[in-house]
Order: C-alpha cells, then sequence, then structure tokens
C-alpha cells in the first residue's frame, strides 16, 4: 500500500520549459489536491479534483493546468514554467469531505 | 486574509518538556487536522477533530468549536518531535485552509 506517490521527487527547468507532475494513490480517493508550499506561506491550493473527469481552480491556479483522467491519477502540469514557480508542490487526496487527508513527499521544483 | 492563525511561529523547547501549539481560525469548518513535516521530508497527518479531544501517544489535540480555537500538546517532548506542525480546516466547500505552521525544535 503506497498511499500518495508523487513523481518526480526533484527537478530543475529552465525558463519557458514545460513538465508534469505525477500524483498516483492507491486508496480509491474521490478528493485529489495540488498545493504549492513557499518560504513564510502556508500551502496554497492550486488546483483540485473530487472525482475522476472533474477539476477546478482553487487559490492560484495561473500557469498550472490539470487533469483526472483516471481516478487514482492527478496531473499537474506547467505550460511554461516562470522563476516565480520555484516552489515544494504537494499532491494530496482524500476519500471524503471530513476524512483524513494523504500527502505525498513533495515535489521540489526549481527554474532558472 | 488569514482563516487560520497559529501560535507562535517558532518554539525552541528542552527534552521533557510540554508543548503547546495553539491554531485560530476565523471560518465555519466541518473538520481540524494537525499535520507535521520534517525538514525536507512530506506531510503526515497526526489528528482530524470535530470535536473534544484526541490522544495519539504523547500527543494530545483538542478542539472548542465555540471559541474557534484548537490546541496540540507534545508531553515529555523529544528531539524527534523536532518538526513543522501544521493547523489546517475543512471549510464548508471542498478546501483546506492552512495555517503557515509552528517550527518546533527540542533540544536534548
Amino acid at each position: 500500500n503506497a498511499g500518495v506517490t508523487q513523481t518526480p521527487k526533484f527537478r530543475v527547468l529552465k525558463t519557458g520549459q514545460s513538465m508534469t507532475l505525477l500524483c498516483a494513490q492507491d486508496m480509491n480517493h474521490e478528493y485529489m489536491y495540488w498545493y504549492r508550499q513557499d518560504p513564510g506561506m502556508g500551502l496554497r491550493l492550486i488546483h483540485y479534483s473530487v472525482g475522476e473527469g472533474t477539476t477546478a481552480k482553487g487559490e492560484v491556479p495561473d500557469g498550472y493546468n490539470v487533469s483526472r483522467l483516471k481516478k487514482q491519477n492527478f496531473l499537474l502540469g506547467l505550460e511554461s514554467a516562470a522563476p516565480s514557480q520555484t516552489s515544494v508542490y504537494f499532491c494530496a487526496s482524500r476519500w471524503g469531505r471530513v476524512t483524513e487527508a494523504f500527502f505525498g513527499q513533495g515535489t521540489r521544483l526549481t527554474v532558472v | 486574509k488569514n482563516e487560520v492563525e497559529q501560535s507562535p511561529q517558532n518554539l525552541t523547547a528542552q527534552e521533557g518538556e510540554f508543548i503547546t501549539i495553539n491554531c485560530s481560525y476565523s471560518v465555519g469548518i466541518s473538520a481540524l487536522h494537525w499535520l507535521q513535516q520534517h525538514p525536507g521530508g512530506g506531510i503526515v497527518s497526526l489528528f482530524m477533530l470535530s470535536s473534544g479531544k484526541k490522544k495519539h501517544g504523547r500527543l494530545i489535540a483538542t478542539i472548542n468549536i465555540q471559541e474557534k480555537h484548537s490546541s496540540l500538546h507534545i508531553t515529555a517532548s523529544h528531539p524527534r518531535d523536532s518538526a513543522v506542525y501544521i493547523c489546517a480546516v475543512v471549510g464548508s466547500g471542498n478546501q483546506f485552509y492552512f495555517g503557515t505552521g509552528t517550527s518546533l525544535t527540542v533540544i536534548p
């Protein structure tokens, strides 16, 4: 039982490059989230999904896209990376609204 | 605006001390979570509360819904408790609101 797995764990991008972060969960959770964590700030929601085939914008969605084609996977795409997107990205999932949340190990992304 | 406020931001304690971290929130909630993050590491859920008190080993979490306040207590603190502790609340929608975290260092 792997829980929530994020790939990759580290990545360095050049400005303007694109990439996709993968979040995979094996707990049959409906809700999945992508957050970014920056120094001195709480986790901020980028996008989320309440089920397969659904996505919604969070607090800081600009510059990111997401897809949830399969229930177990939630993909976060950076279309044209910018230095302001240098951050640690966390994926989370949970079964329902009032249930325990499980987090991935994080992806440390640096855009130069 | 910060829906969730934590205090203190930083805390240093001697091994064995009793530690309290506080969380106040301003929105209506369906649940409150306490999370732990070790340096450079992932985030682990410690507790989920909607009322009362929960205990797990040396950790105790309480919540007062009327006062919109929660506390996380660590008894007999140990250096391995050194981490960032994050309070998060589940609002009326599907989203979490997170505090900025309390950085705890326990000195041997």
